[in-house]
């Protein structure tokens, strides 16, 4: 089992860019697929970014998915900050020793 | 259009048991795993159980094995949770997900969930 560990807030300018991190704790970044959920207060996850970079449709292109071997670390990178961005983002991979999805605990972005 | 629609939750005792219900339209529901996702109150994301098209697998964090029981019914386009023994520590609001074809661990697809309180 492993675990995935995000900072737990982060506040950045409307325009600017942010990026959240979600750093594995064991095994490789590599071995599967990375997605990040957006989460408005009162509402259900969507989907931001799937398979480590990929957009799902409808999703604008100021979202963008990374991941570093160096670091062990997946990335999702905001450009371009509007106040509707505001939420909770969760980073996701799957654990292959149970067979289950495995969440990060989170990230509260800010938007002031 | 893919839609989730999850029904049964509500207010429990400890050790009752509930079960809950997800309504999927807008797919081909026997083509793609499916999963429960909850959330606890304040709290984050936890992936609860999935199950393969066919329901030939299964699989539960540890937290609920032996507790709680994942079926499907494709010939209703239905996934189901019963929830057996049920402690305090479950109240949580469930999502049903949509995973995809190919594997589970991608949710692409959340209903708008159901909150489950365990309380006396």
């Amino acid at each position: 089992n492993f675990m995935l560990t995000q900072p737990h807030s982060v506040s950045e300018s409307p325009g600017k860019t942010v990026t959240i991190s979600c750093t594995r704790s064991s095994g490789s970044i590599a071995s599967n697929y990375v997605q990040w959920y957006q989460q408005r207060p009162g509402s259900a996850p969507t989907t931001v970014i799937y398979e480590d970079n990929q957009r799902p449709s409808g999703v604008p292109d100021r979202f963008s998915g990374s991941i570093d071997s160096s670091s062990n670390s997946a990335s999702l990178t905001i450009s371009g900050l509007k106040t509707e961005d505001e939420a909770d983002y969760y980073c996701q991979s799957y654990d292959s020793s149970n067979q289950l999805g495995v969440f990060g605990g989170g990230t509260k972005l800010t938007v002031l | 259009e893919v839609q989730l629609v999850e029904s049964g939750g509500g207010l429990v005792q400890p050790g009752g048991s509930l079960r809950l219900s997800c309504a999927a339209s807008g797919f081909t529901f026997s083509s793609y795993w499916m999963s429960w996702v909850r959330q606890a109150p304040g709290k984050g994301l936890e992936w609860v159980a999935n199950i393969k098209q066919d329901g030939s697998e299964k699989y539960y964090v540890d937290s609920v094995k032996g507790r709680f029981t994942i079926s499907r019914d494709n010939a209703k386009n239905s996934l189901y949770l019963q929830m057996n023994s049920l402690r305090a520590e479950d109240t949580a609001v469930y999502y049903c997900a949509r995973d995809t074809p190919l594997y589970s661990g991608y949710a692409g697809y959340w209903g708008q969930g159901t909150l489950v309180t365990v309380s006396s």
